[in-house]
This record gives structure tokens, C-alpha cells and sequence, in this order.
């Protein structure tokens, strides 16, 4: 079964500074890989994923995130973060062409001013 | 990017009545819709996979009597809460997937959620 692990319940950090959003994840075979942003009250919003290629994989609002097959890890990263990054984000894989999604228990990231 | 309209925003309503959520697909065709729940503070909660023309597949521990799943057309699925309580009260979600893209890699586009309040 596929399985994703967001460690962190919350992430501070200043503005300005860059952050880091931990997600591990295990599937059997090739995982697809992706990360969601949600503002309060509303749907998730996609922001990257990774499917093959570069481990780099860059998305929207000036983030990117780093695919790790040896360490299944495939965290969030933002040089500088804003005031407005400030959201929950999740974390999900998918494993090949299975339909499921699994999503993360979710991040909450607060950038301070 | 596809996007996935959901109605409405929020409802109130009393205990022991149904409500319908919506969800629309408004620039494709969505062959599957998927309805999430997700509680304060918490991640989605896959309930169910709503397909086209056929019934819809529902996540273990899920009342398919309770939560009435319709996807009646390519552009609309459907989640009636039937006969209401309090403990229903939650946030749903749907999604889909745009067969043009990301039925082959996966990502799913969400509604903006219905928040429920069941009185």
C-alpha cells in the first residue's frame, strides 16, 4: 500500500528566510508525487509534481521541491518565503497508474513578518 | 488549468434533513470525481470514487447510505448528505482529473469545498 508522512504538524519561519516542507512517502513501484496548497476555508490548489526527470522539479508561486529516491523524500522547498505563503500544504502520492491518491496528514506553514 | 467548481460554499442546516453538494467540472470531461471529507485540522478522508453512468465506490467505513453519491454527466457528480446530524458537520472536497493531462500523471484539480454545519 501507498503511504505518505508529513512530520511536521506546523513550520515557522521569518520572512524572508528560506523554508523546507518534509514529506517522505513509500510505494511499491514508481511513485507520482505532488504537493497541494489550502488557504483557510477553501480546495486544495495544485502547486508541482514529480514524475519523472529531474529531481528538481519546479511550480507555482516560486516553489520547488527535490525528489529523493534513496531517502523517499520529495520536500517542499522556497528560497524566500512571503507573509502569504502562509497556508497548509499536503503532500501526496500516487503510485503509477492507480487511481488512489494518498494525501499527507498536512504541514501548516506561518511566516512571520 | 482545469478547474472543478463546487456549490454551494456553505450550508447550514437542520438536523434530520439532506443537503446536496454539487461539483462541476466546468472546462472538461471528468469520467471520475472523488469526494473528500477533511475535519479540523486534519487531512482528506478519501470517501468515495464517483464514476460516470455507474455507481460510485466507496472507502471502507463510508455509509453509502448515508452519503448518496450521482454522476450523471461527464461535467457533474453529486454528494447528498442524507437525513442529516451534527457529526456530519465537516468540510467536504471533490476533485477530478482532466483526461487530456492528468489522468497519465495524476494530479488532481479541486473544488473549493462546501463547508457543512448540521444545527
Amino acid at each position: 500500500a501507498q503511504s505518505v508522512a508529513q512530520p511536521e504538524d506546523q513550520v515557522n519561519v521569518a520572512e524572508g528566510n528560506p523554508l523546507t516542507v518534509k514529506c517522505t512517502y513509500s510505494v511499491s513501484g514508481n511513485p507520482y508525487l505532488f504537493w497541494y496548497v489550502q488557504y483557510p476555508n477553501r480546495g486544495l490548489q495544485f502547486l508541482l509534481k514529480y514524475i519523472t526527470g529531474d529531481n528538481l522539479v519546479k511550480g507555482s508561486y516560486g516553489f520547488e521541491a527535490e525528489f529523493n529516491k534513496s531517502q523517499t523524500s520529495f520536500h517542499l522547498k522556497k528560497p524566500s518565503a512571503l507573509v502569504s505563503d502562509s497556508a497548509l500544504y499536503f503532500c501526496a502520492v500516487r503510485e503509477g497508474s492507480y487511481q488512489k491518491v494518498t494525501f499527507g496528514t498536512g504541514t501548516k506553514l506561518q511566516v512571520i513578518p | 488549468g482545469a478547474v472543478v467548481s463546487q456549490h454551494p460554499s456553505w450550508v447550514i442546516c437542520k438536523s434530520g434533513t439532506s443537503v446536496k453538494i454539487e461539483c462541476r467540472s466546468l472546462d472538461f470531461q471528468a469520467t471520475t470525481m472523488f469526494w473528500y471529507r477533511q475535519f479540523p485540522k486534519q487531512s482528506l478522508m478519501l470517501m468515495a470514487t464517483s464514476n460516470e453512468g455507474s455507481k460510485a465506490t466507496y472507502e471502507q467505513g463510508v455509509e453509502k447510505d448515508k452519503f448518496l453519491i450521482n454522476h450523471a454527466s461527464l461535467t457533474l457528480s453529486t454528494l447528498t448528505v442524507t437525513s442529516a446530524h451534527p457529526e456530519d458537520s465537516s468540510f467536504y472536497i471533490c476533485s477530478a482529473r482532466d483526461p487530456s493531462t492528468s489522468a497519465r500523471t495524476g494530479e488532481l484539480f479541486f473544488g473549493e469545498g462546501s463547508r457543512l454545519t448540521v444545527l
